[in-house]
């Protein structure tokens, strides 16, 4: 099983300043199947970037996803209140994990 | 716009069972792969089952294997999961997760890119 650690656990920024959130994989994730989620409380999980850089349908374009092998980053350029949130990386293809979240907090 | 509603949660003595359903709309329902992940309380999300559009390949993670069965009805444009031999730990919230992509024989799981907002299990004596 591949393991995802997610770091920093949190991340404490101010609106308008860059959030880089990091995710490191125990082996190589194949194909860059990588993705990033958004959660707030009480609420499900929000697709933003898929196949480690692909931004998902009508994700603003402040939210960018890099890396390959066993590195990825989730890079939210300007941070917006309403950006405040739970994010999870997730692999996946011939098994599944996620990470264990990082907080992003005012 | 898609809608994903599940329904049948509730509390449950370890050793039982519990059906879950998910009611979709807003998408060719036959067309897409289907998921369950599942999220205790305070804690990160699990993966917890998938299967193909024509039910071909189903596919479970190992915590739940033997345990729990996932189906679908695409007349019913509905998802299931039925979970027997509940445990404390498969106490959580679950989720009805559309795949992005398609599973099949080598592909297990995939990303989630439309989730239902969940439906509470809690397994306590």
């Amino acid at each position: 099983e591949i393991v995802l650690t997610q770091s920093p656990a949190t991340l404490s920024l101010s609106p308008g300043e860059r959030a880089t959130l990091s995710c490191g994989a125990s082996q190589s994730v194949s194909s860059s199947y990588l993705a990033w989620y958004q959660q707030k409380p009480g609420l499900a999980p929000r697709l933003l970037i898929y196949d480690a850089s692909n931004r998902a349908t009508g994700i603003p374009d402040r939210f960018s996803g890099s890396g390959s092998g066993t590195d990825f980053t989730l890079t939210i350029s300007r941070l917006d209140p309403e950006d405040f949130a739970v994010y999870y990386c997730q692999q996946y293809g011939t098994s599944g994990t996620f990470g264990q979240g990082t907080k992003v907090e005012i | 716009e898609v809608q994903l509603v599940e329904s049948g949660g509730g509390l449950v003595k370890p050793g039982g069972s519990l059906r879950l359903s998910c009611a979709a709309s807003g998408f060719t329902f036959s067309s897409y792969s289907m998921n369950w992940v599942r999220q205790a309380p305070g804690k990160g999300l699990e993966w917890v089952s998938s299967i193909s559009s024509s039910s071909s390949y189903r596919y479970y993670a190992d915590s739940v294997k033997g345990r729990f069965t996932i189906s679908r009805d695409n007349a019913k444009n509905s998802l299931y999961l039925q979970m027997n031999s509940l445990r404390a730990e498969d106490t959580a919230v679950y989720y009805c997760a559309r795949a992005q992509g398609s599973i099949s024989m080598i592909f297990v799981v995939t990303s989630f890119d439309n989730w239902g907002q969940g439906t509470l299990v809690t397994v306590s004596s």
